[in-house]
This record gives structure tokens, C-alpha cells and sequence, in this order.
């Protein structure tokens, strides 16, 4: 089956860092990107940045520069993201989402992660 | 980065009524536009690609057009499952961006 599975929700406070994982399955890992978007309460969906499955590359959303980092393991065939610094408005659901190299359109999405900011 | 503008913002509908919503870039995205369903606590789900290609298993009640800064979402006999909330997301250029949402309900 095609799916991405993500882990599970997180409490963390203020400052701290979380890390989300998005497990691939059901096609070659390595021929997509996997890209980061997330959906805080009552805002619109907001793209975080993608990295390569296959060589690692990434980009991120100036935004978030230098408090997100996208790793990715292609022997379990697994991406992370690692958001650091929090804040109460990092706040939201986390998704991973699988895209093509050659257009920015997500065609798989995972279940999404709670991520919640709270002292 | 690329505003995506969508209206209206909510609307409500009956069950087999034609519903048209529409999504506004800030510059032009030549056909770069993507529309995008979201159920209750679900992730969002492709349903059009390139403004107007339909992806395999959404029903042909789903239209998409528009080219430049103007597109449109048309679904034509309302269903049931319809009822949801729909996002326009550019793919044109980084950050990608997505529009506000529209939240079709029942009427």
C-alpha cells in the first residue's frame, strides 16, 4: 500500500525542539521528494520546504531558515524534520508530503502530526 | 512569494447544486495551480494538477480551468462527500504558497 506514516504527537515547551518522522512505504523512496507543510488552527496550510529522497538535498522556506532541518534515512526509507527554538505559534499539525522532482505537486500526503508548544 | 487569494471564503450548498470557487495569484503562475480537498481531522487530498489535469479516481464532477492569476474549481451536482474544505496551492516558484480555503457546507 502507498502511504506515508508519520509518528505520533508531541508536547514540548517553549524553546525546546521537536523531531517528526514520515515513513514511506508501497514505492522507491528515493524517487520523490518528500516536502513539509504544516496547518495551525484556523490558518491556511503553510509549506515548510522538501528534501531530495535520493541525494539529500533540501530547501527551506526562508521562514523557517535555520530553525528547521530535513534529514532523511533511504534504508528505512524515512524523512525527518527537525523544528528547533519553538514557539506557542509553531503550534499545528505537521504533514509530510511526497512530491515529483519535476513539479511541486503533492500527490500522497501523511496522516499529520500534532506538534504542540506549551509552557 | 506568490499570494494565493480564494473566494468566497466559506459557502453553503444543497446536495446537487454547482459550485464554482475561485483562487487569484498574485502574478501570474501560467497553469501552475493545484487544487487540493480537506476533510474533517483528514490530510488534504490532490484532486486537480496543471489547473485542469484530474487525478486518477476523483469523480468527473470536478472541473479545474484558469490560467495566469485567475482559476476556477467547479463541481458540477453536489455530492454528500463534497462537503469539505477546498485549497488552490501554486506551484510555480518558492515558497510554494496555498490560498486561504474555501469551506463548502450543507446548506
Amino acid at each position: 500500500q502507498v502511504q506515508l506514516v508519520q509518528s505520533g504527537g508531541e508536547v514540548k515547551k517553549p524553546g525546546a525542539a521537536v523531531k517528526v518522522s514520515c515513513k514511506a512505504s508501497g514505492y522507491f523512496f528515493t524517487t520523490y521528494a518528500i516536502h513539509w507543510v504544516r496547518q495551525a488552527a484556523g490558518q491556511r496550510l503553510e509549506w515548510l520546504g522538501w528534501i531530495n529522497g535520493g541525494n539529500g538535498n533540501t530547501k527551506y522556506s526562508q521562514k523557517f531558515q535555520g530553525r528547521v532541518t530535513f534529514t532523511r534515512d533511504t534504508s528505512a526509507s524515512t524523512a525527518y524534520m527537525d523544528l528547533s527554538i519553538l514557539r506557542s505559534e509553531d503550534t499545528a499539525i505537521y504533514f509530510c508530503a511526497r512530491g515529483r522532482y519535476s513539479n511541486w505537486t503533492f500527490d500522497l500526503w501523511g496522516q499529520g502530526s500534532l506538534v504542540t508548544v506549551s509552557s | 512569494d506568490i499570494q494565493m487569494t480564494q473566494s468566497p471564503s466559506s459557502l453553503s450548498a444543497s446536495m446537487g447544486d454547482r459550485v464554482t470557487i475561485t483562487c487569484r495569484a498574485s502574478q501570474s503562475i501560467d497553469n501552475y495551480l493545484n487544487w487540493y480537498q480537506q476533510k474533517a481531522g483528514k490530510a488534504p487530498n490532490l484532486l486537480i494538477s496543471g489547473a485542469s489535469t484530474l487525478q486518477t479516481g476523483v469523480p468527473s464532477r470536478f472541473s479545474g480551468s484558469g490560467s495566469g492569476t485567475d482559476f476556477t474549481l467547479t463541481i458540477i451536482s453536489l455530492q454528500p462527500e463534497d462537503f469539505a474544505v477546498y485549497y488552490c496551492q501554486q506551484s510555480y516558484s518558492l515558497p510554494l504558497t496555498f490560498g486561504g480555503g474555501t469551506k463548502v457546507e450543507i446548506k
